[in-house]
């Protein structure tokens, strides 16, 4: 039982560059989220999903996109990374939207 | 706005000596208060809900309490493994899906 996986670890991107982040759970969860966290800031979520082939805005989603095209899988899309995306992002998942969200390790990103 | 206020922003312990990290909130509504627990380089790792003001939860050396206005992170006799950053989040009615969080408390333990 993995919990929640993220790939890659780490990665650079130089600016006008797209790229994908995978997040990966087996606990048979229906919510998940992405979060990023920066430095002298909570952690902020980016989008959600509240079951397999939906996807909802959260609080700053701007520059991103999202799919939940299986229930165990929910993927972060970077279309053109700007330097403001650099950041570490956390993947979560909870059974259900009032239950413990579970997170992943986090992907660190750095956009030249 | 929902806010999450965690004080303080850095502590520093002896090894042995017991103290309180607090999470201090302004909600509309609330549903549950997580805390949860992040070393260096991993993600946050959860440790308690609470969800109505009394109530208490402990595990090992931690203790997390709630009132209508904050919750408190009781840490008795801290060990240097004890040292993380220990964060804050708060669940409302308005809005279920969605964790606010706190700034987070770096909490270092000598030994």
């Amino acid at each position: 039982n993995a919990g929640v996986t993220q790939t890659p670890k780490f990665r650079v991107l130089k600016t006008g560059q797209s790229m994908t982040l995978l997040c990966a759970q087996d606990m048979n969860h229906e919510y998940m989220y992405w979060y990023r966290q920066d430095p002298g800031m909570g952690l902020r979520l980016i989008h959600y999903s509240v079951g397999e082939g939906t996807t909802a805005k959260g609080e700053v989603p701007d520059g991103y996109n999202v799919s939940r095209l299986k229930k165990q899988n929910f993927l972060l899309g970077l279309e053109s990374a700007a330097p403001s995306q650099t950041s570490v992002y956390f993947c979560a998942s909870s059974r259900s939207e009032q239950e413990t969200q579970y997170f992943g390790p986090g992907t660190r990103l750095l956009v030249l | 706005e929902d806010q999450v206020t965690q004080s303080p922003e850095a502590l520093r312990l002896q090894e042995g000596e017991s103290s309180s990290l607090n999470c201090s909130y302004t909600v509309s509504g609330l549903r549950g208060l997580f805390w949860y627990r992040q070393d260096p380089g991993k993600g946050p790792e959860f440790l308690f809900t609470l969800y109505s003001a009394g109530e208490e939860k402990e595990k090992e050396r931690l203790k997390a309490t709630l009132t209508k206005k904050e919750s408190f992170l009781h840490i008795t006799a801290p060990k240097p493994e004890d040292s993380a950053t220990y964060l804050c989040a708060v669940q409302t009615g308005r809005s279920n899906y969605k964790l606010t969080f706190g700034k987070g408390t770096l909490l270092t333990v000598n030994p």
